[in-house]
């Protein structure tokens, strides 16, 4: 079957960089994936890892490891507006390509 | 913005009554998915469709089923509402490009089961 791990909570100062870890277990590993969301809101995408190493976005970097099953997203510079649920999914296929999401970690950030 | 609605978004039901949300997108993307979010699990998914009539089971489909007749729309139905699937429930699609792979969700539908 598939699991994925990730901490439940995580706190942190505005400005301070945080990283949220996810561990994976999967039949058939394609792709990671990480989303965000807010109270009351919808999951919106952060980026994907087809490969191993660092993908960078602006403030947001994710990284993977394939070998260990395993992949961070590292928010730098935090704000405020970052307090939200940080959700990992690993596209797996054999689940027919489809994702399967992490229980989420709540990030707390602040002043 | 992905161009996806879904209705209605707050519905309240009871026990063994039939419900059928719609997710509706604007962009004529093939793949789309049913997701449930429940306090303290992460999105689960139920059914997805990777285009007209071709749809299959997710890992929570008992009690759901789907239709996808228009490319545009995606139909959840839960043949006779039970508490256990009083939850938020989001529709998504799915974004494929050269390295990467991406689903935008919609606003999400609110149901409750009494």
């Amino acid at each position: 079957g598939q699991s994925l791990e990730q901490p439940s909570e995580v706190t942190a100062v505005e400005g301070a960089i945080v990283q949220i870890n996810c561990t994976y277990q999967t039949s058939g590993f394609y792709g990671l994936s990480w989303y965000q969301q807010h109270d009351g809101g919808a999951p919106t995408f952060l980026s994907y890892n087809g490969l191993d190493g660092l993908e960078e976005t602006g403030r947001f970097s994710s990284f993977l490891s394939r070998s260990d099953s395993y992949g961070y997203l590292l928010l730098q510079e935090l704000q405020m507006k970052d307090s939200a649920s940080y959700f990992c999914a690993v596209r797996d296929l054999g689940y027919g390509q489809n994702f399967v999401f992490g229980p989420g970690t709540r990030l707390s950030v602040l002043p | 913005d992905a161009g996806i609605t879904q209705s209605p978004r707050h519905k309240v039901t009871e026990t063994g009554t039939p419900v059928t949300l719609r997710c509706h997108q604007t962009e004529n993307h093939r793949y789309m998915y049913w997701y449930r979010q429940d306090p303290g699990h992460g999105l689960r998914l139920i059914h997805y469709s990777y285009g007209v009539k071709d749809t299959d089971k997710g890992e929570v489909s008992d009690g759901y089923s789907v239709s996808r007749s228009k490319t545009e729309d995606f139909l959840l139905t839960l043949e006779s509402a039970t508490s256990s699937q009083t939850s938020v429930y989001f529709c998504a699609i799915g974004v494929a490009g050269s390295s990467s792979y991406e689903q935008y969700f919609g606003p999400g539908t609110r149901l409750t089961v009494t």
